[in-house]
């Protein structure tokens, strides 16, 4: 299972677009990127997943460069209730999905 | 719409008086998982199911069972509950076992032992 390693914490303000960027250096040719959201005493919610290049949604952007070896969650003119854990999440080892401490997110008004 | 279902909300109970945590899927996935999370500790998995009748021991089952007789249904047993166990409590499902698709988590339930 590849070791992840994202900043314990950022701090924003409303409106401006947060970039929170995972390392994982022994990424595994089969293992795709997935990022979740949580909000406190809330489980934890799927907002975007790729395996290369970049890939977008609804909510956020996911950059992936071709080594493979980080990846960087964009979210777009956040706002206060943007304000959560984001957890990213490299493959998937016996069927369970390793969360590690998370990046909190804090945005300010 | 699509969601997994855990009841109740929050629990407060003595040592060693049993107690069910129920937890429904509507998505007709096979794979469902219980988690457990505390402060410093982050979310670690407690059992998972790949199917029904069959479930298999995660990093921290000692004092929990868990039963798939349905497939929309995998409740969480605390045979005889201790201090230990206070902690919020999630379920999660998924299609295909979490790999490369979107797990789904119920709303949590906030376990207190006295």
């Amino acid at each position: 299972l590849a070791k992840t390693t994202q900043p314990i914490s950022m701090d924003s303000y409303e409106g401006q677009e947060v970039n929170i960027t995972c390392s994982h250096n022994n990424i595994a040719t089969n293992d795709y990127i997935t990022w979740y959201q949580q909000f406190p005493s809330q489980g934890p919610r799927f907002i975007i997943q790729g395996y290369k290049t970049k890939v977008t949604n609804e909510v956020a952007s996911l950059f992936i460069p071709a080594d493979r070896k980080s990846s960087t969650l964009s979210l777009p003119r956040v706002s206060l209730s943007d304000t959560a854990v984001y957890y990213c999440l490299v493959g998937v080892t016996d069927y369970k999905l390793s969360f590690g401490a998370g990046t909190t997110v804090t945005v300010r008004a | 719409e699509a969601q997994v279902t855990q009841n109740p909300r929050y629990l407060i109970t003595v040592t060693g008086k049993k107690l069910t945590v129920t937890c429904s899927q509507n998505m007709n996935h096979e794979y469902m998982s219980w988690y457990r999370q505390d402060p410093g500790l982050g979310l670690r998995q407690i059992y998972y199911s790949m199917n029904v009748e069959v479930t298999d021991k995660g990093d921290v089952p000692e004092g929990y069972k868990v039963s798939r007789k349905e497939k929309r249904n995998f409740p969480l047993i605390l045979e005889s509950p201790s201090p230990n166990q206070t902690s919020l409590y999630f379920c999660a499902s998924s299609l295909l076992g979490f790999e490369n698709t979107e797990a789904f988590f119920g709303q949590g339930t906030r376990l207190t032992v006295v």
